[in-house]
């Protein structure tokens, strides 16, 4: 079975410039979250998706916005990149929505906002 | 409020010993389930192991198993026989069921684990 795949793995953007960032599930898991690494802030959560509806939200500017499509599949959109924004974004999987449900994240896409 | 403590920043181990990474966590949930994972040098966080709160007996997993002491809300992470491939960040992680919201992990700051030959 496909692991969580992440697209581009990597990326180097400009001040004011915006970026999409894409996220395929494991197949047959419909959750999608998204979380920002970075080495002063650590590891902080974004967003989830659940069928195609945002579920919950993290502490992040109105510039960090996702959504999810029919298939699962999520994109990620930072708009006004900001220096600040350089980071690991990481998506993470899961088949459900519980306490107890296992995570599994993909590669991560490493941007650089120049 | 949530929150997860890792005080370990770094640790050092030989190859082939045991090492325990230390975990401690703050809720108010009666459910919840903690996680560890392993980030090597390549990003990509890697699942370990899980642990729910009502769980009556410490999860294990292959080498990994974890010191689940729910009284000292501690939930420590121990990697029998180290090898050099561990060498990497771990993060413990927590998901409330309720007031957390159900897929927003909290993370720790992470120990980074160095395996010595």
């Amino acid at each position: 079975k496909a692991g969580v795949t992440q697209t581009p793995r990597y990326l180097i953007k400009t001040r004011g410039q915006q970026v999409t960032l894409s996220c395929s599930p494991i197949s047959g898991h419909r959750s999608v979250s998204w979380y920002q690494q970075t080495p002063g802030q650590g590891l902080q959560f974004l967003f989830e998706y659940f069928s195609e509806t945002q579920r919950n939200k993290g502490n992040f500017p109105g510039r960090f916005s996702g959504r999810q499509f029919s298939n699962s599949r999520s994109e990620m959109n930072v708009s006004t990149l900001e220096l600040g924004d350089s980071a690991l974004y990481l998506c993470a999987s899961s088949l459900f929505r519980t306490a107890q449900e296992t995570q599994y994240f993909g590669p991560g896409t490493r941007l650089l906002v120049l | 409020a949530q929150k997860i403590t890792q005080t370990q920043p770094g640790m050092f181990v030989q190859e082939k010993e045991a090492v325990t990474l230390d975990c401690t966590y703050d809720t108010s949930d009666q459910s919840y389930g903690l996680f560890w994972y392993k980030q090597p040098s390549s990003g990509e966080m890697i699942f370990l192991i899980y642990q729910g709160s009502y769980d009556e007996q410490n999860a294990t997993e292959g080498r990994y198993s974890l010191n689940f002491q729910k009284a000292r809300k501690s939930a420590n992470l121990v990697i029998s026989a180290s090898q050099l491939g561990d060498s990497a960040m771990y993060f413990c992680a927590m998901r409330e069921a309720f007031s957390g919201g159900y897929n927003k992990l909290i993370f720790g700051a992470g120990t980074r684990l160095a395996v010595h030959p």
